[in-house]
């Protein structure tokens, strides 16, 4: 069974500086996708980043980036310059390319920013 | 932000009512699906549709039934709440399935039957 796990319930980071939330997944499958989601208090969750998992590449979207490794399994995303409004839960979630639409997540890390 | 909504945002009701959390998305999306969220756990999937009267059961086993009549609503109810039930449930939306394109949330109804 695929499972996700984040071993960080909170982490807190000043702002401008740079956090980096842990993510680990167990999968027997070669073909998969990683996410970050994103939730906001009383807000809607959106997407924060992407894995393709043949990708080798990192996948970057402004101020997050993810260390992705395959071998390891494990997919932390890396929030630079920190800013108040990145104060949220962040959630990591994986699934399966081919499969069912079972998208699997992890318990979240709260992310509080320090000003 | 997405144009997905979720109503009530938030619902106290007794033991024994039914009840209807409702979703609609305007974004002609064909997948729909429904997450329950408990404080400090992760998302559990509870249903998803692929289109219209499309339904099918997720991971978690959920006395909860949902519809899908149209491509825009699906909508989620509870024959009978009990205290149990009381969690966070989510809705989501995706053109292109899981996998291919990004979930669009809704803000969630907070459940609390008493």
């Amino acid at each position: 069974a695929q499972t996700v796990t984040q071993s960080q319930p909170e982490m807190s980071v000043q702002e401008a500086e740079t956090v980096t939330l842990s993510c680990t997944y167990d999968t027997s499958e070669s073909d998969y996708y990683l996410f970050w989601y994103k939730q906001p208090p009383s807000r809607q969750m959106i997407l924060v980043i992407r894995q393709e998992a043949y990708k080798q590449q990192n996948a970057t979207e402004n101020r997050f980036s993810v260390n992705f490794q395959k071998a390891a399994k494990s997919f932390s995303l890396k929030i630079s310059d920190s800013q108040l409004g990145d104060a949220a839960m962040y959630f990591c979630a994986h699934i399966t390319q081919g499969g069912s639409e079972k998208l699997v997540f992890g318990k979240g890390t709260k992310l509080t920013v320090n000003p | 932000e997405a144009d997905i909504y979720q109503t009530p945002r938030y619902l106290v009701i007794g033991t024994g009512k039914k009840i209807t959390l409702e979703c609609s998305q305007t974004m002609g999306h064909d997948k729909m699906y429904w997450y329950q969220q408990d404080p400090g756990m992760e998302l559990h999937l509870i249903h998803y549709s692929y289109g219209v009267n499309s339904t099918e059961k997720g991971d978690l086993s959920s006395e909860s039934t949902v519809s899908r009549i149209r491509t825009e609503h699906f909508p989620l109810t509870l024959e009978s709440a009990r205290p149990s039930h009381t969690s966070q449930y989510l809705c989501a939306s995706s053109d292109y399935g899981a996998t291919n394109e990004k979930l669009f949330f809704g803000s969630g109804t907070q459940l609390s039957v008493l």
